[in-house]
């Protein structure tokens, strides 16, 4: 597809169950990142990925939460034992940026994936 | 001291006036910077970026840079009601992979 690609549009599950959200990017953009917004607030930064580098997992707010990225492409969000405090807007966002000076640094993001937690 | 500062409103202008938004920064080295909109319920897209000190025009839009100040503002001129929405504040460092870093935004409401 010609952009960001996110699913399950719209996730509602039960405290304690384990959801993944998945995330295609744009083909061929190297940086992929998750956010999470909450109602109101502002993007919070999860995770990032690079190429083949190590991803940057500092804003990962607990061991429940980890992120897969496979072949450069597809990744996915996974959530063990969701808490309702998890419930929020997830939006990955991919770009072709390298990190480094002079790029463009412009993310697109895709729709979101709404998740609550009952 | 958070990476990225933006108060976050809301800003009330009247429409015709010129809506001025600002952002601070802490990590001296960062050299890009960008300007995000996000209307309620979407997602955020790209308005500006900017990459030297001084000023860039962009139609209704100019963003300011100051690096000496770690300072980046965001100005609309004749504001419309369509402009109201939240403006993220980005920067890009400039060593090694640096991702990009947001303010929590600033709302924005244009009244009519």
């Amino acid at each position: 597809g010609a952009g960001v690609s996110q699913s399950p549009s719209n996730k509602v599950t039960e405290k304690g169950k384990d959801v993944e959200l998945r995330c295609d990017p744009i083909s061929g953009h190297t940086a992929l990142y998750w956010y999470r917004q909450s109602l109101g607030q502002g993007l919070e930064f999860l995770i990032y990925f690079q190429g083949n580098s190590a991803p940057d997992k500092s804003g990962l707010p607990s061991d429940r939460f980890s992120a897969e990225r496979t072949g450069g492409s597809v990744s996915t969000l996974t959530i063990q034992r969701t808490q309702q405090e998890d419930s929020a807007v997830y939006l990955c966002a991919s770009s072709s940026h390298a990190g480094t000076s002079g790029d463009t640094g412009e993310l697109f993001f895709g729709e979101g994936s709404r998740l609550t937690v009952l | 001291q958070k990476e990225v500062e933006q108060n976050s409103g809301p800003l009330s202008v009247p429409e015709g006036a010129i809506a001025s938004l600002n952002c601070t920064y802490s990590d001296r080295v960062s050299q890009s910077f960008f300007w995000y909109r996000q209307y309620s319920g979407k997602s955020p897209e790209l308005i500006m970026s900017i990459y030297s000190n001084g000023d860039k025009e962009d139609g209704r839009f100019t963003a300011q840079l100051n690096k000496a100040s770690q300072y980046v503002s965001l100005l609309i001129r004749d504001s419309q009601p369509s402009d109201s929405a939240t403006y993220l504040c980005a920067v890009l460092g400039n060593t090694g992979f640096q991702k990009l870093v947001f303010g929590t935004g600033t709302r924005l409401l244009v009244s009519p």
